[in-house]
């Protein structure tokens, strides 16, 4: 079955550039899916990052776009994230996910589905001085 | 902005069952998805597309969604039902989760 495992530094320090790796396992990113970064802080919900798609197509949330770049790299079957000029508030578990995105006919109408099916475990970030 | 809404707690007697709401400006001409998250654990997703469940998921969940509601109801609540709710939906060009609901099954 498909697996996602994040990586990369687990403590910044304010102003720092946050660089995370997805690897995925068990399927290959080039054969389609959208794939996409999400973050929750400690007790808190759920926050979207963005996606990508395995030809570069990306899809940002407004509020981070400014600081946020998802690429893709298909030879090494992985996807990353970077965030520039961190602070305390970007202190998170940071989560990758296989993403379905898609504008789809269901229940008597045209939408977009989007959806995230498989999640990693999740890596934890900590921005402190 | 968008937003959607949940209530921040939801109890449930074992074996019956529970409804978890979210809210949003016209949530039914969206598509709803719903991800279950237990503590110290990654989200899993539960209902998508409204009222589709994936296949490993329990047949006591479901989902609907109509006018400014989406809902995800889980009947004979069990024990292991126990956790954080959260519903999502895209809207323009970005994604937004509900701020979450606790289930706690008493």
């Amino acid at each position: 079955q498909v697996q996602l495992q994040e990586s990369g530094p687990g403590l910044l320090k304010p102003s720092e550039t946050l660089s995370l790796t997805c690897a995925v396992s068990n399927y290959s990113i080039s054969r389609g899916y959208y794939w996409g970064w999400i973050r929750q802080p400690p007790g808190k919900g759920l926050e979207w990052i963005g996606s990508i798609y395995q030809s570069g197509t990306t899809y940002y949330n407004p509020s981070l776009k400014s600081r946020v770049t998802i690429s893709v790299d298909p030879s090494e079957n992985q996807f990353s994230l970077k965030l520039s000029s961190v602070t305390a508030a970007d202190t998170a578990i940071y989560y990758c996910a296989r993403t379905i995105f898609d504008y789809v006919w269901e229940n008597y109408r045209y939408a977009y589905a989007y959806y995230m099916d498989v999640w990693g475990k999740g890596t934890t970030v900590t921005v402190s001085s | 902005s968008y937003e959607l809404t949940q209530p921040p707690s939801v109890s449930v007697s074992p074996g019956q069952a529970a409804s978890i709401t979210c809210f949003g400006d016209k949530l039914g001409g969206k598509y709803a998805s719903w991800y279950q998250q237990k503590p110290g654990q990654s989200p899993v997703l539960v209902i998508y597309s409204d009222d589709k469940r994936p296949s490993e998921i329990p047949e006591r969940f479901s989902g609907s969604n109509t006018g400014n509601t989406a809902t995800l109801t889980i009947s004979e609540t069990q024990a292991m039902d126990e956790g954080d709710y959260f519903c999502q939906a895209w809207d323009s060009t970005y994604v937004l989760f509900g701020g979450g609901t606790k289930l706690t099954v008493l």
